[in-house]
């Protein structure tokens, strides 16, 4: 079973509008955290924003911020005020054993959601 | 500032050769993490590399890869003989002192 799960191949989104990019996750362990990337069109991998499983209040950085549902193994990020240069691929990433604070492991990526911004 | 740079930045080599990239970290880091990305797939873990050993590998990371630091501060991810489907972007990694993995800008490898 897939332990990361990106439905959405390819978003669009109009710029200055809000865009959520969906992500489920599978873990069987209690503390776990939830990471998003940003991979733009050069080829960088550009950390975004992190949620840990015992975090009580959704992630928020800038204007990303992540809809975490913990009973739903669900992690969505939300961009808003959408600009042209959040064009890339987003990934969702799970690392499992550890919540928060110093961590470290292994990340487990996604497929992708590849998000397309209209002007 | 970065806190991890590759080189080379694109190495092109013939299948059967062998290929070593290097990660070289700016400040002291304890976790390594070697990452490959087959162009316009998901980024797929290799291995992670703690106190100068293996600490996890994937079952991607079979006898023809090999990970060491020669010299303390480099980082290199060796294959030894490459094959064809050994083309894509290999990213190093470094956990920082806060939850981020920081990666690196990546070697993209092209075996021909």
């Amino acid at each position: 079973a897939q332990k990361i799960t990106q439905t959405q191949p390819g978003m669009f989104v109009q710029e200055k509008e809000a865009v959520t990019l969906d992500c489920t996750y599978d873990t069987s362990d209690q503390s776990y955290g939830l990471f998003w990337y940003k991979q733009p069109s050069s080829g960088e991998m550009i950390f975004l924003i992190y949620q840990g499983s015992y975090d009580e209040q959704n992630a928020t950085e800038g204007r990303y911020s992540l809809n975490f549902q913990k009973a739903r193994k669900s992690a969505n990020l939300v961009i808003s005020a959408s600009q042209l240069g959040d064009s890339a691929m987003y990934f969702c990433a799970m690392r499992e054993g550890y919540a928060g604070g110093t961590s470290y492991g292994k990340l487990t990526f996604g497929q992708g959601t590849i998000l397309t911004v209209h002007p | 500032e970065p806190e991890v740079t590759q080189t080379p930045s694109h190495q092109v080599t013939q299948m059967g050769q062998e290929v070593i990239l290097r990660c070289v970290p700016i400040s002291n880091h304890l976790y390594f993490y070697w990452y490959r990305q087959i162009l316009g797939q998901k980024v797929e873990f290799l291995v992670s590399f703690y106190n100068n050993e293996i600490s996890e590998k994937s079952e991607i990371f079979d006898d023809q890869f090999s990970v060491e630091r020669p010299d303390g501060s480099n980082f290199t991810l060796k294959i030894r003989s490459t094959k064809l489907e050994d083309s894509a972007m290999y990213f190093c990694a470094v956990d920082l002192d806060s939850y981020e993995q920081y990666f690196g800008p990546g070697t993209r490898l092209t075996v021909t």
